[in-house]
């Protein structure tokens, strides 16, 4: 069946340092992907995303590109802010067109960024 | 836009009681609703989807009767814990998806977290 899986955390970064959290997936079709991120004591809230292989998904300084030919949605940013300290979850929905919907989530990764 | 709430945030509660947990789409109208369980450190995982009139889907290995899913309007949707005990204290997610301002959205509540003394 389709899976997520990412790195481990948690992962601890001096402020301005480059971010990487590793994803890939397995999934039959055309999955779209997706980025979460849970700041402490609260919900998820959409990161960025992307519906095809090669399109980039960017915001807040984050970026990731669905690379279908390595099966990953690896995310990146240049230089982290202590208010980027949350858990990121890498996932995938298994609906097509990205009707959203049911997604299958990766075990989330825990970032710290210290001053 | 495209608000989902959930209520109560936080709910405490004896062994054995039965807690409900209510997620409302605020803005917009919610063909399905997504329940989702969290473990501490640990990833999301589906437990049911429910649209709106019918009855709801259950993932794999989730007790049906004892996670009660009621979704009787397409703003709100309900998640009843039955005979609760302590291995069932977790954080509960909605996500709820439908149509706003023209494009299909898909919004997580804040979650509620329960525990069962």
């Amino acid at each position: 069946g389709n899976s997520v899986t990412q790195m481990e955390g948690p992962v601890t970064l001096s402020e301005e340092a480059f971010l990487t959290i590793n994803c890939t997936y397995t999934a039959t079709g055309y999955p779209s992907l997706f980025w979460y991120v849970q700041y402490p004591g609260e919900g998820l809230q959409l990161l960025l995303k992307a519906t095809k292989a090669d399109d980039k998904g960017s915001n807040k300084g984050f970026e990731a590109t669905y690379r279908k030919e390595t099966t990953s949605f690896h995310l990146e940013k240049g230089s982290v802010q202590v208010s980027d300290s949350a858990v990121y979850f890498c996932a995938l929905s298994d609906l097509p067109n990205n009707q959203g919907g049911k997604l299958i989530f990766g075990q989330g990764t825990e970032l710290s960024v210290k001053p | 836009g495209a608000v989902v709430s959930q209520h109560p945030s936080r709910v405490i509660c004896k062994s054995g009681t039965s807690v409900k947990i209510e997620c409302r789409s605020l803005d917009f109208q919610a063909t399905t609703m997504f329940w989702y369980r969290q473990f501490p450190k640990q990833s999301l995982m589906l437990m049911a989807t429910s649209n709106e009139g019918s009855k709801a889907t259950y993932e794999q290995g989730v007790e049906k009767d004892k996670f009660l899913i009621n979704h009787a309007s397409l703003t709100l949707s309900t998640l009843t814990v039955t005979s609760a005990h302590p291995e069932d204290s977790s954080f509960y997610i909605c996500s709820a998806t439908g149509a706003y301002s023209g494009a299909n959205v898909l919004t997580f509540g804040a979650g509620s977290r329960l525990t069962v003394l």
